[in-house]
């Protein structure tokens, strides 16, 4: 079936790593940008990154420009976040979904990011 | 960067109302514009895109319009499955951007 899967998130310290994935099935993978977007408690939608289908062209919000990577394996239907300089900033559901240029018609159950001392 | 904002950012309304939520782009985005909801604790879903065009399986109470910089989603009668929070997002350019959001509650 259609669906994306994250994992990967947690509790991390101030200034530590992670790396979010998300495993997609039911579609061509490599056919389609996806995206990362993210959620504060509390607050709205906030994108924070696309990659496209071949994954040589990356975009990234200005906040995490240079601390976030995104990269994806077409062999292994994957989209990855690897993250790095955390801050308390950064603490949010990170939502994997499908598009970039077009509208996100698809969605992951969201992973957890916590940047807590 | 293209801001979307959204008002009013939060409301009461009963079922069976007619409601419209607003989304102002600061420039132009022609109609590449989505509309998502989002439910408490739970992913949003894609109700529009392309500004007009109803996504399948959504209902058709649900409708978006506008084109440029001014575009609006209505529910034409508010079910009790309607009350959930609702974005806009342009796609016309990265970085891709959304609207605050709008409440929609009882």
């Amino acid at each position: 079936q259609v669906q994306l899967v994250e994992s990967g998130g947690g509790l991390v310290k101030p200034g530590g790593s992670l790396r979010l994935s998300c495993a997609a099935s039911g579609f061509t993978f490599s056919d389609y940008y996806m995206t990362w977007v993210r959620q504060a408690p509390g607050k709205g939608l906030e994108w924070v990154s696309s990659i496209s289908g071949s994954g040589t062209t990356m975009y990234y919000t200005d906040s995490v420009k240079g601390r976030f990577t995104i990269s994806r394996d077409n062999a292994k239907n994957s989209l990855y976040l690897q993250m790095s300089s955390l801050t308390a900033e950064d603490t949010a559901v990170y939502y994997c979904t499908r598009g970039g240029g077009i509208a996100f018609d698809l969605w992951g159950q969201g992973t957890v990011v916590t940047v807590s001392s | 960067a293209i801001r979307m904002t959204q008002s009013p950012s939060s409301f009461s309304a009963s079922t069976g109302d007619r409601v419209t939520i607003t989304c102002r782009a600061s420039q132009g985005i022609s109609s590449y514009l989505a509309w998502y909801q989002q439910k408490s604790g739970k992913a949003p879903k894609l109700l529009i895109y392309a500004a007009s065009t109803l996504r399948s399986g959504v209902p058709s109470r649900f409708s978006g319009s506008g084109s440029g910089t001014d575009f609006s989603l209505t529910i034409s009668c508010l079910q009790s499955e309607d009350f959930a929070d609702y974005y806009c997002q342009q796609y016309y350019s990265y970085p891709l951007t959304f609207g605050g959001g709008t409440k929609v509650e009882i």
